[in-house]
């Protein structure tokens, strides 16, 4: 079963760092594109950046560039989201997604569960 | 970045109605669009990509058209588990921008 799973919830204090990650499993890792989406309480759904693991090739939003830095560790199939100085507003839920192809950025067919981040001093 | 705005942000229908929801791009994207679900509480399931196409798995009543900037969602026979809000992707360029959501409610 091709699967990504997510690092469980995290309460943080504004200022420190935070590393949460998303393993896949079931499909060849280095091959596909895995996506970071943010989703605010209350809010829409905001895609902010995807990397391929294969080269590390990586795309952020403009919104998001410089916040957060995207990565992956191949041999454990693993990509991670990490902020080296949280804010309040970066509470929020945080989706990996999939896109269906391999080597394409397309339609997220496999999400994860999603990480609960919540900064509060 | 490609703006996709969609239309309404919420609407109220009944068991067994049509609906119809449009998601807007600021620039054409071809066919390079896709609609999402979600229930509270869960992650985004993917209903249509590339404009029409079905999902594995998803239901036939729902239904997706269009090209270039302007596209639609529809759900025929309205269900009780179809209440949701739904998403608008577009991935001709990153960033993948999203619409707003529309937020289909009991009536």
């Amino acid at each position: 079963e091709v699967q990504l799973v997510q690092s469980g919830a995290e309460v943080k204090k504004p200022g420190e760092s935070l590393k949460i990650s998303c393993k896949g499993s079931g499909y060849s890792f280095t091959s596909h594109w895995i996506g970071w989406v943010r989703q605010m309480p209350g809010k829409g759904l905001e895609w902010m950046g995807i990397i391929y693991p294969g080269d590390s090739d990586t795309r952020y939003s403009p919104s998001f560039q410089g916040q957060v830095t995207i990565s992956a560790d191949k041999p454990i199939s693993t990509a991670y989201l990490h902020w080296n100085n949280l804010k309040a507003s970066d509470t929020a839920m945080y989706y990996c997604a999939r896109p269906m192809r391999a080597g394409t950025i397309d339609a997220f067919d496999i999400w994860g569960q999603g990480t609960m981040v919540t900064i509060s001093s | 970045d490609i703006q996709m705005t969609q239309s309404p942000s919420s609407l109220s229908a009944s068991v067994g109605d049509r609906v119809t929801i449009t998601c807007r791009a600021s620039q054409s994207i071809t066919t390079s669009l896709n609609w999402y679900q979600q229930k509270p509480g869960k992650a985004p399931q993917l209903l249509i990509y590339a404009a029409s196409r079905l999902q594995t798995g998803v239901p036939s009543r729902f239904s997706g058209s269009g090209s270039g900037t302007d596209f639609t969602l529809t759900i025929t026979n309205l269900q009780p588990e179809d209440f949701a809000t739904y998403y608008c992707q577009q991935n001709y360029n990153t960033p993948g921008t999203f619409g707003q959501g529309t937020k289909v409610e009991i009536k």
